[in-house]
């Protein structure tokens, strides 16, 4: 079954660093999304991204956030000045597009600010 | 704003028995409803769906139940499994491509 992919799985990073995820979505999916987990809380949504651009941010998404789809497979999310408060397990997740198709997560990405 | 809410933040149940999980919603325009199953050190894995023009949809040992008046649904795991024993998050979308709102989730443990 196609499923989602994401690099590292772990990434340890100073702060004030650039740190850049990465993910591989399911192939003929149409949205892709990050989501983030700090420990012991709620999954938060951060950005979603349709057609090569980004479609709904919250408000955790500020200037410090990019996202980027550089070819027709990697979806990435690039934070520029990582701060302590930035580490949480990050989840990149992708849905088909069509209406009540369910989203699909990759198995995340573990960043810890020091 | 929360807009999906799981007010247990825990439950214990005996194996073989009934597991039910609880969620709440307030967005009246959320026409699809998920449940995820998330282990520790993995992403959450999608377990079973159902759209606001149906009130209930089964699949194996996994029910979903909807109450549109209430803004209520609940997972029901029937026969319980130690297996089972992992963090459950429902979640909630409007429209096909925007966001999915997730619950604070609810850590089952299924006690052998």
């Amino acid at each position: 079954e196609p499923e989602v992919t994401q690099t590292p799985s772990h990434q340890v990073t100073q702060m004030g660093q650039e740190v850049i995820l990465r993910c591989v979505p399911i192939s003929n999916h149409l949205y892709f999304y990050w989501y983030r987990q700090i420990l012991g809380q709620k999954v938060e949504f951060l950005v979603s991204f349709y057609n090569n651009e980004i479609s709904e941010k919250s408000e955790i998404f500020d200037d410090q956030f990019s996202v980027e789809r550089p070819d027709g497979s990697n979806f990435t999310l690039k934070i520029r000045s990582t701060k302590l408060e930035d580490s949480a397990m990050y989840f990149c997740a992708s849905v088909q597009g069509s209406n009540n198709s369910p989203l699909h997560f990759g198995n995340g990405t573990r960043l810890t600010v020091t | 704003d929360q807009q999906v809410k799981q007010n247990s933040p825990s439950l214990s149940v005996q194996e073989g028995r009934i597991s039910i999980l609880n969620c709440d919603y307030t967005n009246s325009m959320f026409d699809y409803f998920l449940w995820y199953k998330k282990y520790p050190a993995e992403g959450p894995t999608f377990l079973i769906s159902i759209s606001s023009i149906k009130d209930k949809n089964e699949d194996g040992r996994f029910t979903v139940f909807l109450n549109k008046s209430a803004k209520h649904l609940s997972l029901h795991i029937v026969p319980s499994q130690p297996g089972d024993s992992a963090v459950y998050f429902c979640a909630a979308s409007a429209l096909a491509g925007n966001q999915f709102y997730f619950g604070t989730g609810t850590s089952l443990t299924v006690i052998p």
